[in-house]
């Protein structure tokens, strides 16, 4: 069955980079488009960016250019997120979440999330 | 950038029906619809119905998506106690080249 289970994050300090990674197994994870979302403490989700199938295009969210990097690693079936330059508002849940592409079939699996905590 | 809207939190009764909305503009939901999201506190969110208002395997058939024009509906008819949670739409902003969520519905299940 389809999975994406996250690792990494814990406590980060101010200034910090962090990652996450997110493990695909059950399906053929090259062709599907990968998104990172995040849920700060009592907030809704916000959309972070995603990566293409091919692992060469990115498309970033406003608020997260210029400190956030998408790759991929189609050898491993592994997503990682890395965000640079933390502050407390960073501090959230770290959410990948999977897209076919086509239209009609949308962030239909998503990993467990990932709790980032940006504190000195 | 500009998001998606939502009323912050909606109440009805069990065995009712609630109609949750999502308002965007031309280049969003007026675009190619909305996906529909619920979240239950302390999980990840599942997606109750995607852009071409197909609900995934799995999902009650009590759940209908609708749009008109640059407004998303979820329609859930009998309510029942586990559907209190948080409901979320998205949509894909082709003007911004990013996907937007709305600010979320708390459902409450009287």
């Amino acid at each position: 069955q389809v999975q994406l289970v996250q690792s990494g994050a814990g406590v980060q300090k101010p200034g910090a980079s962090v990652e996450v990674s997110c493990k695909a197994s059950g399906y053929s994870f090259r062709n599907y488009y990968m998104h990172w979302v995040r849920q700060a403490p009592g907030q809704g989700l916000e959309w972070m960016g995603k990566i293409n199938p091919d692992g060469v295009g990115t498309t970033y969210g406003q608020n997260f250019r210029g400190r956030l990097t998408i790759t991929r690693d189609t050898s491993t079936n592994t997503l990682y997120m890395e965000l640079s330059s933390l502050t407390s508002k960073d501090t959230a849940v770290y959410y990948c979440a999977r897209e076919t592409g086509t239209f009609g079939i949308e962030f239909d699996y998503w990993g467990q999330g990932t709790l980032v905590t940006v504190s000195s | 950038q500009a998001g998606l809207t939502q009323p912050p939190s909606l109440s009805k009764g069990l065995r009712q029906t609630a109609t949750l909305t999502c308002t965007g503009n031309t280049n969003n939901v007026g675009y190619q619809g909305a996906v529909w999201l619920q979240q239950h506190q302390g999980h990840p969110p599942k997606v109750l119905s995607f852009r071409n208002k197909n609900r995934p395997s799995g999902i009650s058939e009590r759940l209908s998506a609708s749009r008109s024009r640059s407004t998303a509906s979820l329609t859930i008819t009998g309510l029942q106690p586990e559907d209190e949670a948080d409901y979320y739409c998205s949509a894909y902003d082709r003007s911004l080249d990013a996907w937007l969520f709305g600010g979320g519905t708390k459902l409450t299940v009287l």
